[in-house]
């Protein structure tokens, strides 16, 4: 059971550059979630999305979109990196929206943008 | 969605008990409390969750008082093993909203 897997790993973009990052997760979770780390400033949310086909905003998506077409899937998108876009960005998802339920993460990705 | 406050950072020595607070002053009646630790490079991962009074699994206890305004993670006999980042997220319906977390040194 592969539970949360991001791709890629490690990226390095030049500025001005797009990419997609890719979250797949295999334990038929509703809720999904795409978060950036920062050092001292702990983990902060993007966007997030509560079904296949919905999607919203987190605490910092400027710069970000993305997309839920199917239920095991998570795509964040950079249409134009920036250098301060420089983070780990890590995917999360969950089963559900009740108030007992764990999120599960993946391992990460590093993203460098020069 | 206002988030939730801990230490940024603690040390301790090995062998040592480690208690670390979180205040939930925005807690809602539904809310479940929740905690996460994060070991470098990699994702954070749930470890302990409880709605009130005490819950114990085999690596934590967690004590959350009658108002829920704060929860209370302990760490037994922490190891060098247990240096990590530890969260106690703020939970809505739809999302998990993370702070800072605490830095737990251990020292050898």
């Amino acid at each position: 059971n592969a539970g949360v897997t991001q791709t890629p790993k490690f990226r390095v973009l030049k500025t001005g550059q797009s990419m997609t990052l890719l979250c797949a997760q295999d334990m038929n979770h509703e809720y999904m979630y795409w978060y950036r780390q920062d050092p001292g400033m702990g983990l902060r949310l993007i966007h997030y999305s509560v079904g296949e086909g919905t999607t919203a905003k987190g605490e910092v998506p400027d710069g970000y979109n993305v997309s839920r077409l199917k239920k095991q899937n998570f795509l964040l998108g950079l249409e134009s990196a920036a250098p301060s876009q420089t983070s780990v960005y890590f995917c999360a998802s969950s089963r559900d929206g009740r108030p007992n339920t764990e999120a599960f993460f993946g391992q990460g990705t590093r993203l460098t943008v020069v | 969605l206002a988030k939730t406050t801990q230490p940024i950072s603690m040390d301790s020595y090995e062998g040592q008990e480690v208690n670390i607070t979180c205040s939930h002053n925005n807690i809602a009646t539904n809310d479940y409390i929740t905690w996460y630790q994060q070991f470098p490079s990699q994702g954070p991962r749930f470890i302990i969750q409880g709605y009130k009074t005490k819950v114990t699994n085999e690596v934590a206890s967690l004590f959350i008082p009658a108002d829920r305004k704060s929860s209370t993670l302990s760490l037994p006999r922490v190891s060098l093993s247990d240096t990590a980042v530890y969260y106690c997220p703020k939970t809505s319906y739809d999302k998990v909203i993370f702070g800072p977390g605490t830095s737990l040194s251990v020292i050898p």
